[in-house]
């Protein structure tokens, strides 16, 4: 069974504060890695979508990292603004399947 | 960018009632949907895959009789809750896209079910 692990499951920072999330899943059969921003009462947005060891993707100022051997990847966010306040998803897909895995997601509140 | 359209947003409803969400691309033909469950705390579950002329691909654990995907046009998906029960409570959302795993999908805003 695939598992995809967030982490922090929360977090509060300032505004102007850059951050960071890690989504962990198993190296095995790895076939993307999604990035979603889900806003309270509005649908998951995506962010990124990545496949390749060493992707880097960026978005303004919300960038993201991939590597595919260890099974993690990192979502930073400079400068956050209270905008940024959100919960952010990752899922997985594996070869064969291609079903989405999703973890619980990183909530985050930026202050102001 | 593609815009999915889930109704209704919130349903509370007695026990033994049958409750129909619908899952509509509103700009795009989706001849697939998914179907998902979220519980407090926990991550989205894919309960189903809901392929446009032909029948739902359930995942294990959830019965198809239970839980009834038509997915009869390439526009709207539907999820039927039958004879829902407290336990069926909680928070659906269907999403639309490729079914390859390496596009982003497209969500609807997610419907909180409670059944008293």
């Amino acid at each position: 069974i695939l598992n995809v692990e967030q982490s922090p499951q929360s977090l509060h920072v300032q505004e102007g504060d850059s951050t960071n999330f890690t989504c962990s899943f198993p190296s095995s059969n790895f076939y993307a890695l999604h990035w979603y921003r889900w806003e309270t009462a509005k649908s998951p947005e995506a962010l990124f979508v990545m496949t390749l060891n060493g992707d880097e993707k960026k978005k303004g100022r919300i960038s993201a990292t991939l590597n595919t051997k260890e099974g993690y990847s990192y979502l930073y966010i400079k400068g956050s603004q209270p905008e940024d306040s959100a919960t952010y998803l990752c899922a997985c897909t594996t070869s064969g399947t291609y079903k989405y895995i999703f973890g619980t997601g990183t909530r985050l509140k930026v202050l102001a | 960018g593609a815009v999915v359209s889930q109704h209704p947003s919130r349903v509370i409803c007695k026990s033994g009632t049958s409750v129909k969400i619908e899952c509509r691309s509103l700009d795009f033909q989706a001849t697939t949907m998914f179907w998902y469950r979220q519980f407090p705390k926990q991550s989205l579950m894919l309960m189903a895959t809901s392929n446009e002329g032909s029948k739902a691909t359930y995942e294990q654990g959830v019965e198809k009789d239970k839980f009834l995907i038509n997915h009869a046009s390439l526009t709207l998906s539907t999820l039927t809750v039958t004879s829902a029960h407290p336990e069926d409570s909680s928070f659906y959302i269907c999403s639309a896209g490729s079914h390859r795993g390496n596009q982003p999908q497209h969500f609807g805003d997610g419907t909180r079910l409670s059944i008293l």
